[in-house]
């Protein structure tokens, strides 16, 4: 069955980096897009960007362009998102979510993982 | 601001039907087949509910139903069940840089 494991909840300094894993099993994991989404506290989710695991290529969406980058090891079935320069508003559950093939919808999500930003 | 339009909330008694509508432009849900809505109950990840606006996954209730017309997509529940008590949000294509847009959500209630 399709898994996406994320890694564990991370507590970070405002102006620091975090980087959030995403481990794929049960499928081909070169052969679908990853998307990555967050969803602050009390609020809506808010689409970051995407990777191709097979040609590692992105798109970041406007308001991440600069601060976000997406990358992946085909090796270890892994996805990463690397956000930095964080600030308290950065503070929010990151999502994986393997697309379904040639579309935009995502047909398994990761559990989350929590990234509190604070002094 | 999201850049797709839904109602906050919406409620129904149980076996009622309830529709949440989600009103972009012609630039993502009037423009592309990719509209897709997804289910998030309190703390958990969401689940897709229809992909394409009209496309149910494999294992998803034939009670969850989507359309659109126009910059409007619509989701419809049919036969209101207290587990349908949920988070709704739409999502579609965009062909803005930022490729994914997403709704506001919408709270259900089941009175």
């Amino acid at each position: 069955q399709v898994q996406l494991v994320q890694s564990g909840a991370e507590v970070k300094k405002p102006g620091a980096s975090v980087k959030v894993s995403c481990k794929a099993s049960g499928y081909t994991f070169i052969g679908y897009y990853m998307h990555w989404v967050r969803q602050a506290p009390g609020q809506g989710l808010e689409w970051m960007g995407q990777i191709n695991p097979n040609s590692g290529g992105t798109n970041y969406a406007q308001k991440f362009q600069g601060r976000v980058t997406m990358t992946r090891d085909t090796s270890i079935s892994t996805a990463y998102m690397e956000l930095s320069r964080l600030r308290s508003d950065d503070t929010a559950v990151y999502y994986c979510a393997k697309v379904l093939y040639g579309d935009y919808g995502g047909d398994y999500w990761g559990q989350g993982t929590l990234v509190t930003v604070s002094s | 601001q999201s850049a797709l339009t839904q109602p906050a909330s919406v409620s129904g008694s149980p076996g009622q039907s309830i529709t949440i509508s989600c009103t972009g432009t012609s630039s993502d849900v009037g423009g592309y087949k990719y509209v897709s809505w997804y289910q998030q109950h309190p703390g958990k990840a969401p689940k897709l509910m229809i992909y394409d606006v009209s496309n149910r996954p494999s294992g998803v209730s034939n009670r969850f139903s989507g359309s659109k017309s126009g910059n409007t997509a619509s989701l419809t529940i049919s036969g209101l069940q207290a587990e349908d008590e949920a988070d709704y949000y739409c999502s579609s294509y965009t062909s803005s840089t930022t490729l994914v847009v997403f709704g506001g959500g919408t709270k259900l209630t089941v009175l």
